[in-house]
């Protein structure tokens, strides 16, 4: 079956600590991933896609296959960081249609 | 570019009320998607397209159909709206190709009574 999971539905981090926002994804073919950011009144938007494996914003995720994983991570948080954030798998035969996991709100604590 | 842009905003129906959430994008996109966000549900799928003429189901489709006659439109019907059907609804386009960053609407807050 195809799956996101986002195991964690609210995350609280103080300013400066480490981030890591756990996905893991059930795909039969090759994998490609994403990470979608919702900051408060404001549209869903890409953070950053895997096979680009660029930092955005001082996040970076790794694809790991032997553990179907890509979680997302910051060294250091930002109160800004606050977000929903969602993980998001592309499946299908033309790769277009797109699943999401169930998100994961990010509360940074001053 | 407005991008992608949705209507109405908001909408209050009563069981059993059809209404067509309207969905469009100027970005000359072929793939066109819905969502719909419920708490604790993340983002779910209910119907998306490959191009003009072509519609497939998604997660959720049930109680929701859709067609795309053109490039620039993609509206979401409800024909007997259900209480189960309150929701905040996403419209969203990209470009053919897997990696391709996909853009979305503003949403369409929807209350079935």
């Amino acid at each position: 079956a195809q799956r996101v999971t986002q195991p964690e539905k609210l995350l609280s981090v103080f300013k400066g600590a480490p981030v890591e926002l756990k996905c893991n994804y059930s795909y039969s073919g090759s994998p490609e991933l994403f990470w979608y950011v919702q900051y408060s009144r404001q549209r869903l938007q890409l953070l950053l896609r895997h096979i680009s494996r660029e930092s955005i914003k001082g996040f970076t995720a790794d694809l790991n296959k032997g553990e179907t994983s890509f979680h997302l991570k910051k060294p250091f948080a930002q109160e800004e960081d606050s977000a929903m954030y969602y993980c998001a798998l592309i499946v299908g035969n033309r790769d277009d249609k797109i699943i999401f996991g169930k998100g994961t709100r990010l509360h940074i604590l001053p | 570019n407005a991008g992608v842009t949705q209507t109405p905003k908001f909408q209050v129906l009563k069981t059993g009320q059809s209404m067509t959430l309207q969905c469009a994008q100027d970005m000359n996109h072929e793939y066109m998607s819905w969502y719909r966000q419920d708490p604790g549900m993340g983002l779910r799928l209910i119907h998306y397209s490959v191009g003009a003429g072509i519609t497939d189901q998604g997660e959720v489709p049930n109680g929701y159909n859709v067609s795309r006659s053109t490039t620039e439109d993609f509206p979401l019907r409800l024909l007997s709206a259900a209480p189960s059907q309150t929701s905040v609804y996403f419209c969203a386009s990209k470009n053919a190709g897997g990696y391709n960053e996909q853009f979305f609407g503003p949403g369409t807050r929807l209350t079935v009574l």
